[in-house]
């Protein structure tokens, strides 16, 4: 059952453009992380945020926790081609895990 | 930080043989793993959950007789695909939380392509 909805679930752009992933949910999670996976590989976690309207940044992204902890939003400023992959949002709470549908990212340079 | 591997990477069988799949973490001991498939662009579809020394608990339309999940040890954990067949050739992915230091994120394997033909 997929409890994260994820918008765009594909996106193309160009290099130097600026773009928001969105990950939603009817549900409310103690924690919510973000990974990025390339293919043939297994995904890797950039962030993990925990407080409802928490804001973390990783160098040109920018990640923020929704006030209700049911959404999270991935903000990518000057996108480069080494951005491209697939995003994926998971949110936890107590021993389960739920993954987003997922948004593939191309980069064109 | 916690490191999961995955065994093998590659690995083709013939239709109708028995692969086995191992996922190991490295720096912690994991109660709980998790056992994904995932098919090219897609997000990872969960097909169960393993708790170490008891039965694991498969999500709704995985055949549990098919996929073979052992969780013995807090360190290791099998997904054995049994008589398999081409349409099982898939991307399969474990993962394990960590608990402890390492709170509540899971972390996952490399991954291990099968490709049954």
């Amino acid at each position: 059952t997929q409890l994260l909805e994820q918008s765009p679930q594909f996106l193309s752009i160009q290099e130097g453009e600026n773009l928001t992933v969105y990950c939603n949910s009817s549900s409310v999670f103690s924690s919510l992380q973000w990974y990025r996976q390339e293919p043939g590989e297994g995904p890797v976690l950039l962030v993990t945020v925990v407080t409802g309207g928490e804001v973390k940044k990783l160098k040109r992204l920018t990640f923020q926790f929704g006030d209700a902890r049911k959404d999270s939003s991935l903000h990518i400023t000057a996108a480069q081609p080494g951005d491209t992959g697939l995003y994926l949002c998971a949110g936890g709470s107590g021993n389960q895990f739920y993954f987003g549908t997922g948004t593939s990212l191309t980069v064109i340079p | 930080g916690a490191v999961v591997s995955q065994h093998p990477s590659r690995v083709i069988c013939k239709s109708g043989t028995s692969v086995k799949i191992e996922c190991r973490s490295l720096d912690f001991q994991a109660t709980t793993m998790f056992w994904y498939r995932q098919f090219p662009k897609q997000s990872l579809m969960l097909m169960a959950t393993s708790n170490e020394g008891s039965k694991a608990t498969y999500e709704q339309g995985v055949e549990k007789d098919k996929f073979l999940i052992n969780h013995a040890s807090l360190t290791l954990s099998t997904l054995t695909v049994t008589s398999a067949h081409p349409e099982d050739s898939s991307f399969y992915i474990c993962s394990a939380s960590g608990g402890g230091s390492f709170g509540n994120t899971i972390y996952f394997g490399e991954g291990s392509w099968l490709t049954v033909v």
